[in-house]
């Protein structure tokens, strides 16, 4: 079965650029999370999607970040402008459930 | 006061010792616990899964939690150098929408 899918790996933009993620989940899961790591921490938790609607996106700084996921596959998170702070890896995962979460490699991006 | 705490080490050990790991948490509805493992520059891989108080056992890993003292641990037994990650513990309860991670130990097996 294959896991998680994210491009790219690695990102580096000046601040106020704009960048955008892309994640494929494992086939069936209609459960799709897009969380942020900040070196150091553990994941919190950006915006949950169920199958093409917005279940959670309380933490989502819309100001600056968007998130679609169309035909409840495939998910895209953008980020514009970005600043600084926003230097973090971003784990897409998806789930049958929300118990058991299976991440993808990550998005590495580094704001300068 | 963080829902989840935990130590973020780093903790070194020879090969072959027990490494125990541990979070306390304060949300008491929290009734689903795993700990993933992260190697570097990757994502969190599912290690372990417990639902409510008690052990699990998979192999060389044994994952407990006590939900009397709101806390839980991941032991390793005969601990490999491919053991060396950083292990985050992670927890939700029902109806949630999220897991709720502590900051992740660093563990380094040293041959």
């Amino acid at each position: 079965e294959a896991g998680v899918a994210q491009s790219p790996r690695y990102k580096i933009i000046e601040k106020r650029q704009s960048v955008a993620f892309w994640c494929n989940p494992i086939s069936g899961h209609a459960t799709l999370y897009w969380y942020q790591q900040i070196l150091g921490q553990g994941p919190k938790l950006l915006i949950q999607f169920q199958n093409n609607g917005v279940v959670d996106d309380s933490q989502l700084p819309k100001d600056r970040f968007s998130a679609e996921r169309l035909k409840g596959v495939d998910s895209t998170l953008k980020i514009q402008p970005a600043k600084l702070e926003d230097s973090a890896v971003y784990l897409c995962a998806s789930s049958l459930n929300t118990n058991e979460q299976y991440f993808g490699p990550g998005t590495r991006l580094t704001v300068t | 006061q963080k829902e989840v705490e935990q130590d973020p080490g780093p903790l070194s050990v020879p090969e072959g010792a027990i490494v125990s790991l541990n979070c306390t948490y304060s949300n008491s509805a929290f009734q689903y616990f795993m700990w993933y493992r992260q190697y570097s520059r990757k994502g969190p891989e599912l290690l372990m899964y417990t639902y409510s108080s008690g052990n699990k056992e998979d192999g060389r890993f044994t994952a407990q939690v006590d939900k009397s003292s709101k806390y839980i641990s991941l032991f390793i037994r005969d601990s490999q150098p491919s053991d060396s990650a950083t292990y985050l513990c992670a927890m939700t309860r029902t109806g949630a929408n999220n897991l709720f991670f502590g900051t992740g130990t660093r563990l380094t097996v040293i041959p």
